[in-house]
């Protein structure tokens, strides 16, 4: 059972760049690493996902070392409306039916103040 | 159409009423989700449906009964509730469960029981 470990929570400044780790020391070899967003009272959205080195979106990178024991979000040139929840998220098997679940972790609280 | 629709977005119940929450998506997506939110917790997931088949039930009280009528649709009956039991109640759909890790997230119903 793959587990994520982030920081519970991160400060930043509008137009700096956020990069938010993600330690998942025992993920599986076919397991993907994905990231969601989560702002109050709202359901997650999906930002990106990927398996290993880089994944580029129109929204974010993801970071993804050889070992693939870690990923890091990064959120270039933040502003206000990115303060949000941020989960990272690897592949959970139900070993009963073999489907894939969406286990969410604790999540990283991101507030950027102008 | 990307979206996954809910309703109602609030609800308010006593402890002996009968409700229902409505899911709804017509990505053709064939697997969908039931979460539920705790306040400044993560979504945990109670119940997939897999091509309208129940296929996973993470030990919820019978108290909460899902119902998947047709491809699109997704249901959650709620009968005899706690006070305990409000909290943002999230559906969610992927392509099928081989993919649950990039689901679509509806907004969530907000019920307070009372």
């Amino acid at each position: 059972l793959a587990k994520t470990t982030q920081p519970i929570s991160m400060d930043s400044y509008e137009g700096q760049e956020v990069n938010i780790t993600c330690s998942h020391n025992n993920i599986a070899t076919n397991d993907y690493i994905t990231w969601y967003q989560q702002f109050p009272s709202q359901g997650p959205r999906f930002i990106i996902q990927g398996y290993k080195t880089k994944v580029t979106n129109e929204v974010a990178s993801l970071f993804i070392p050889a070992d693939r024991k870690s990923s890091t979000l990064s959120l270039p040139r933040v502003s206000l409306s990115d303060t949000a929840v941020y989960y990272c998220l690897v592949g959970d098997y139900e070993r009963n039916t073999g489907f894939q679940k969406l286990v969410f972790g604790t999540g990283t609280r991101l507030l950027v103040s102008p | 159409d990307t979206e996954v629709t809910q309703t109602p977005k609030h609800l308010v119940m006593g402890m002996t009423n009968k409700k229902s929450l409505k899911c709804e998506q017509h990505m053709g997506h064939r697997a969908m989700y039931w979460y539920k939110q705790k306040a400044k917790k993560p979504p945990e997931l109670m119940f997939v449906y897999s091509y309208e088949k129940l296929s996973i039930n993470e030990s919820v009280p019978s108290r909460f009964s899902p119902e998947c009528p047709n491809s699109s649709l997704l249901n959650l009956h709620l009968h005899a509730l706690q006070p305990e039991d409000s909290a943002l109640y999230l559906c969610a759909s992927s392509q099928d469960v081989g993919s649950a890790t990039e689901a679509f997230f509806g907004q969530g119903t907000r019920l307070t029981v009372v």
